[in-house]
This record gives C-alpha cells, sequence and structure tokens, in this order.
C-alpha cells in the first residue's frame, strides 16, 4: 500500500518560513521515473502546482514562486521537505504532497500523473 | 506557462446523464494529461492519465479523449458519487498546470 502523509506547522506568521514534510511510503523515491511533487489549493480554490522532486534529484519549481521554494528529499527516511520562505497571508491553502510516475515516453510525449495523494495540512498564514 | 481553461465552471446533472468537462490548452501537446476528481474536504484523486488511459480501479463510465489544444472528460451515466470538483492537469512542460475546476452538482 502506497501512502504520503503531509507534516508541519498549520499557523505561520507573516514572514515566517514554512516547513513541510512529505513522509511516504510503499515506494522508494531511488527508482527511476518516481517523483514527489508538493499542490497547494487556497480555500474554495483551484489547484497549484508548486514542486516536483524526481529519483535523480532534479527539481522543478513554480516560476513564480521559485524564489521563496526549496524542495529537498532524504531517501533513507522516504521523506520530502518544502520549504517556502517570506510566508503571506496569500499563502493560506490546504498543502498537498503527491508520488508522480512517468509513463511511457514517445515521440514529443512523456506523460507523468500524480497517484496517490496525501490526505493534505491546512496551513494558515496569520499574525 | 500552458494555461489550461476548464469549462464549465459548474454543471448541474441528474443521475443517468451525460456528462462532458472540456480542457483548452493556450498551446498543444499529445499526450501529457490527466483528470482528477476531488470530493469535499479530501484530496484530489487520480481518473485518467495520459489522455485517455483509465486509472485502475476507476469506473468505465469515465473516459478521456483529445489532443492538441482540446481535451475531454466524459462520464457516461452520471452516478450518485461523481458529484465533485474535476481538475485536468497539463504535464508536457514545467510549470505544470491544472485547470479552474468544474464542480458538477446535482439537479
Amino acid at each position: 500500500q502506497i501512502t504520503l502523509k503531509e507534516s508541519g506547522p498549520t499557523l505561520v506568521k507573516p514572514t515566517q518560513t514554512l516547513t513541510l514534510t512529505c513522509t511516504f511510503s510503499g515506494f522508494s523515491l531511488s527508482t527511476s521515473g518516481v517523483a514527489v511533487g508538493w499542490i497547494r489549493q487556497p480555500p474554495g480554490k483551484a489547484l497549484e502546482w508548486l514542486a516536483l522532486i524526481y529519483w535523480d534529484d532534479d527539481k522543478r519549481y513554480s516560476p513564480s514562486l521559485q524564489s521563496r521554494l526549496t524542495i529537498t528529499k532524504d531517501t533513507s527516511k522516504n521523506q520530502v521537505v518544502l520549504t517556502m520562505t517570506s510566508m503571506d497571508p496569500v499563502d493560506t491553502a490546504t498543502y498537498y504532497c503527491a508520488r508522480s510516475l512517468r509513463g511511457y515516453c514517445g515521440v514529443g510525449s512523456c506523460p507523468n500523473w500524480f497517484d496517490p495523494w496525501g490526505q493534505g495540512t491546512l496551513v494558515t498564514v496569520s499574525s | 506557462a500552458i494555461q489550461m481553461t476548464q469549462s464549465p465552471s459548474s454543471l448541474s446533472a441528474s443521475v443517468g446523464d451525460r456528462v462532458t468537462i472540456t480542457c483548452r490548452a493556450s498551446q498543444g501537446f499529445r499526450n501529457d494529461l490527466g483528470w482528477y476528481q476531488q470530493k469535499p474536504g479530501k484530496a484530489p484523486t487520480l481518473l485518467i492519465y495520459a489522455v485517455s488511459t483509465l486509472q485502475s480501479g476507476v469506473p468505465s463510465r469515465f473516459s478521456g479523449s483529445g489532443s492538441g489544444t482540446d481535451f475531454t472528460l466524459t462520464i457516461s451515466s452520471l452516478q450518485p458519487e461523481d458529484f465533485a470538483t474535476y481538475y485536468c492537469l497539463q504535464d508536457y512542460n514545467y510549470p505544470w498546470t491544472f485547470g479552474q475546476g468544474t464542480k458538477v452538482e446535482i439537479k
């Protein structure tokens, strides 16, 4: 059974740094084609892709947040950590982590998908 | 970044109806799109990946199609458990981008 679970503070103050940990089981982040991503969802709004880290330590970030985000992995602990600096009330959201798999890569196409997702953790930014 | 315009933003339908949700991409790609279902207070779950491949365990009333800039999720006969919000996600290039979501409500 594959599971992921997010952990971290539920309340942070503006300007503080948020550190979230995704602890997973049932798969290895050393396996080719595997990645773990972070996605967030402000209350009542749509999903937003934040960052991704691959088995080979390749890292990808949302350009709009890249200067504030850092994603790292600890393969031995089965954990992925996301840090977000300079938190603001607009960053209030449920933060999800999810495993990403890569499918068959053909000409001009290399599909990936998120499955499964963690349960999410609500982070509120308020003084 | 590729923008994914999802339509409609919401719809009302009855049990047994055929429902179609569309995502239009700001630039074309072939196979790099998935669909996710989210129920209130829950994490999203994967329905379809690579445009048309049904995730294991997902009922066959769900199907996906499309290529280029237009992609479609179809529910052939809406069931009570299908009332939820649906999102498309393109993974053709970074940043991966979601559609704005389609909320399927009971008529």
